[in-house]
């Protein structure tokens, strides 16, 4: 059971607009935390998309952007592709009994 | 820039193991460095994390008291003591560093990663 909570998938077809959720509580996002979110391609480690909510390191194209609000954050992607299918993962900071540093469990993404 | 983990390897319940992460490419010094696995078909789990000069130390409910994290600035390495090994701690364990400098605590984003290594716990 990860502290934030991701949908264990979506899908969408090929340059359509998809957005992955990560709920969180008054401990981490709640808590004006940041949230970051990473893909994982198969077989690879994973590689940060966007950082501190909504900014994206630089390589990373403009279709991937996020945003946050209250206890959530949401992750969106346009034009989608089909190297997009992937994992993608949020993170933040728990002040609570949870720990440091949590991570959501994760969002597979499949293009149609 | 580049962290490359070594240590990996099969290891029976109860017995120990230690991992290295190399860095290269940036100023040691300056970045944190975090440990995170990632057990077989699951998802990502922070398991501890250092601060930029070692001074603190940061560590999962799932691992605290069996694993010590440490660095050593003459050799831009990271190491990660694992005790008491269990059957749950089997996974590919990667390092990571913070985006910005001087990060202490798990506030940030991990800009750099390694390819991981693979630590199996069985009998």
């Amino acid at each position: 059971q990860s502290v934030l909570t991701q949908p264990p998938s979506v899908s969408g077809a090929p340059g359509q607009r998809v957005t992955i959720s990560c709920t969180g509580t008054s401990s981490n996002i709640g808590a004006n935390y940041d949230v970051h979110w990473y893909q994982q391609l198969p077989g690879t480690a994973p590689k940060v998309l966007i950082y501190d909510n909504n900014n994206r390191p630089s390589g990373v194209p403009d279709r991937f952007s996020g945003s946050k609000s209250g206890t959530s954050a949401s992750l969106a992607i346009s034009g989608l592709q089909a190297e997009d299918e992937a994992d993608y993962y949020c993170q933040s900071y728990d002040s609570g009994l949870s720990g440091y540093v949590v991570f959501g469990g994760g969002t597979k993404l499949t293009v149609l | 820039v580049q962290l490359v983990e070594s240590g990996g390897g099969v290891v029976q319940p109860g017995r120990s193991l230690r991992l290295s992460c190399a860095a290269s490419g940036f100023t040691f010094s300056y970045y944190a460095i975090h440990w995170v696995r990632q057990a077989p078909g699951k998802g990502l789990e922070w398991v501890t994390g250092i601060s930029y000069d070692g001074t603190n130390k940061y560590y999962a409910d799932s691992v605290k008291g069996r694993f010590t994290i440490s660095r050593d600035s003459s050799k831009n390495t990271v190491y990660i003591q694992m005790n008491s090994l269990r059957t749950e701690d089997t996974a590919v364990y990667y390092c990571a560093r913070d985006l910005p400098t001087y990060g202490d605590g798990g506030y940030y984003a991990m800009s750099v990663w390694g390819q991981g290594t693979v630590v199996t716990v069985s009998s």
